[in-house]
């Protein structure tokens, strides 16, 4: 979905390295939720949030923080990159609890 | 807990054919259901969803799936398939009241000419 941005698009990296992943949208929504990503284990989430004031962590929350600088911004941090979090992070955001997310294009990030 | 099978890693149909793509389900309550499509380098695009109502439900694309609530099923179908159908394919539900997804792993569909 072109209203739901993510940079950077791609990103190679060394363990123990700070990296950051950002997205935006412009869809008005107040629900924003990162996920991972990995061959043959489908998308698993890392953390959510229902508004600036709220954040959850999802199922895989280690080694992951996040920070909702405005309602359109959700950034995610791995505060020391490791090999085992190469995957394809994607975000999402939804206006409600029942309604569809959308999500955007992805950020491949390999840590070396 | 709150789980998402879809028991074929992948589904080879050629083009012309009846398509089915599986997914059961284990959730409390009602959830609301829903089919995702992954194209190679691409983010997830929505396909279709059910919250409540006829257990047919169409989408985009010509897909359509059948809620089966005995069965806890929701198994994505398309009557004549498509070399360009050719992708991944996500099931996921999402339980009351969260706004949380939970997701299958994801089924690799080949239309062959």
């Amino acid at each position: 979905d072109a209203d739901v941005t993510q940079t950077p698009r791609n990103r190679i990296t060394k363990t123990g390295k700070r990296i950051m992943l950002e997205c935006s949208q412009t869809k008005g929504h107040d629900r924003m939720y990162w996920y991972r990503q990995d061959p043959g284990l489908g998308l698993r989430l890392i953390y959510y949030s229902f508004d600036v004031k709220d954040i959850n962590k999802g199922e895989i929350s280690d080694g992951y923080s996040v920070s909702r600088q405005a309602q359109a911004k959700f950034s995610l941090s791995l505060e020391s990159a490791i090999p085992n979090q190469t995957a394809l992070y994607f975000c999402a955001t939804s206006y409600r609890a029942a309604d569809t997310q959308y999500f955007g294009p992805g950020t491949r990030l390999t840590v070396l | 807990a709150q789980s998402v099978a879809q028991p074929e890693d992948q589904v080879n149909v050629a083009e012309g054919n009846p398509l089915t793509v599986k997914c059961t389900y284990s959730v409390s309550g009602n959830p609301y259901l829903f089919w995702y499509v992954q194209y190679p380098n691409r983010g997830l695009q929505f396909l279709l969803k059910y919250i409540t109502g006829d257990n047919l439900v169409k989408g985009s694309y010509g897909f359509e799936a059948e809620f089966n609530k005995s069965q806890t099923s929701f198994h994505l179908k398309k009557p004549s398939a498509l070399v360009s159908d050719s992708a991944l394919y996500f099931c996921a539900v999402r339980p009351p009241p969260t706004g949380r997804l939970y997701f299958g792993r994801g089924t690799q569909l080949t239309v062959w000419p």
